[in-house]
Parts: structure tokens; C-alpha cells; sequence
């Protein structure tokens, strides 16, 4: 199993980023993905949720109307659009597999720095 | 929201045995699970549904739950296990995995 994640840079307030997360290893499209981030020193904060068929989606409630989520099975690869940037989204976003047994997550990416800041 | 909590840190003697807590509204219920993130790296799943280790996590983790806590229990704890701990839930009211704030095992 291999997730890796691109996309991360420096962005101002307000901007936009996307993210892309390249899976490998496994067959991607039977499987539920997650978008978790860690802020820099803080702990663990859950993102984003999507199915395998991208028919149930769910958001934190802090990015909820900002961020994202999407999936293309025929390309392996999981998304995340972010809109609407705050100095606040600032954090190591990790692509993460869920397990598909009762919502933990199975196998992580090494995550992508995203900075915004002026 | 829903939402769960950790003691930020717990300290333990090589060899000792080190329980970390999770303290979250009929968290038993919800079948939670243990990350561990050591300094620079991602983390690991080393329990899921409470008290399931996954494949290439050592015996001598394990897991429980009853009631408003969670239990990650290390047994004779090696220096390798210094990392944070993190708790993780589903809350199915809200759609929200949720996840506590970690807890810092030192080994000294």
C-alpha cells in the first residue's frame, strides 16, 4: 500500500490549493478515504471523509463550505480542494485509507506541508 | 460536537506496564482506536475496534474499552515506544471522525 501526496506550497490568505494523493498497492476504488492534517507541534485533526463511490462525503465542520474532497477511481487518485484559505489551514495534510471496519484508518501517506501566509 | 480526551502526557520505566485513557460520551460503544505518531513521521494504527491489533503490531500492545473510556495498555514498555498516542472515533450523529489530542508516552 502506497498513498502520496502532492500539491502542498506556500499560499496567501484567501488563496486556493489542491491536493492530489496518488494510491498504489491497492485496489483503490474499493475502499473509503479520509483527509486528516496536523497543524505544526498540535495533534491530529480530521478533515474529510469520502466512499468509494463518492455517494457519502463529510466534512469537519471547520473547512465545511472551504474544502473539497473528491476521488477519481479510474486514476487511483484522491483530491482536496481548498478554497478560501486562513492562516489557521496551515498543517501537514496526510491522504489515509479507512480500514473499513469501524472508521479507523489503516494506512497513511507521508502527508504535504501546506503554509498559508502572507 | 463529540468529542474525546487524552492526558497529554503519561511517563513509565522501561520493562513497566503504561495505560493511556480516552475519555469520550459512550465511547465504548463507538469501537475506538489507537494511533501511534512518533517525531517526524506518520502514524500507525496499532489498535482498531477497541481491542484488535493489526498485523505487525507486537503483543505487547493492547486495547479495551467499557462505558465513557478507552485503554491503550503497553506492556513491558521498551524505549521504542516513546511517541504520541492518539484516540479516534466515529461519532455516526454528527459524521465526524474524531480524534483526541494525544498523549505523550515518555519511557525513562
Amino acid at each position: 500500500v502506497q498513498l502520496v501526496e502532492s500539491g502542498g506550497g506556500l499560499v496567501q490568505p484567501g488563496g486556493s490549493l489542491r491536493l492530489s494523493c496518488a494510491a498504489s498497492g491497492f485496489a483503490f476504488s474499493t475502499y473509503n478515504m479520509d483527509w486528516v492534517r496536523q497543524a505544526p507541534g498540535k495533534g491530529l485533526e480530521w478533515v474529510s471523509y469520502i466512499n468509494k463511490i463518492s455517494s457519502n462525503i463529510y466534512y469537519a465542520d471547520s473547512v465545511k463550505g472551504r474544502f473539497t474532497i473528491s476521488r477519481d477511481n479510474a486514476k487511483n487518485s484522491l483530491y482536496l480542494q481548498m478554497n478560501s484559505l486562513r492562516a489557521e489551514d496551515t498543517a501537514v495534510y496526510y491522504c489515509a485509507r479507512d480500514g473499513g471496519t469501524a472508521a479507523e484508518i489503516d494506512h497513511w501517506g507521508q502527508g504535504t506541508l501546506v503554509t498559508v501566509s502572507s | 460536537s463529540y468529542e474525546v480526551t487524552q492526558p497529554p502526557s503519561v511517563s513509565v520505566s522501561p520493562g513497566q506496564t503504561a495505560s493511556i485513557t480516552c475519555s469520550g460520551d459512550k465511547l465504548g460503544d463507538k469501537l475506538p482506536c489507537w494511533y501511534q505518531q512518533k517525531p517526524g513521521q506518520s502514524p500507525v494504527l496499532v489498535i482498531y475496534q477497541s481491542t484488535k491489533r493489526p498485523s505487525g503490531i507486537p503483543e505487547r500492545f493492547s486495547g479495551s474499552s467499557s462505558g465513557n473510556t478507552a485503554t491503550l495498555t503497553i506492556s513491558g514498555t521498551q524505549a521504542m515506544d516513546e511517541a504520541d498516542y492518539y484516540c479516534q472515533a466515529w461519532d455516526s450523529s454528527t459524521t465526524c471522525k474524531v480524534f483526541g489530542g494525544g498523549t505523550k508516552l515518555t519511557v525513562l
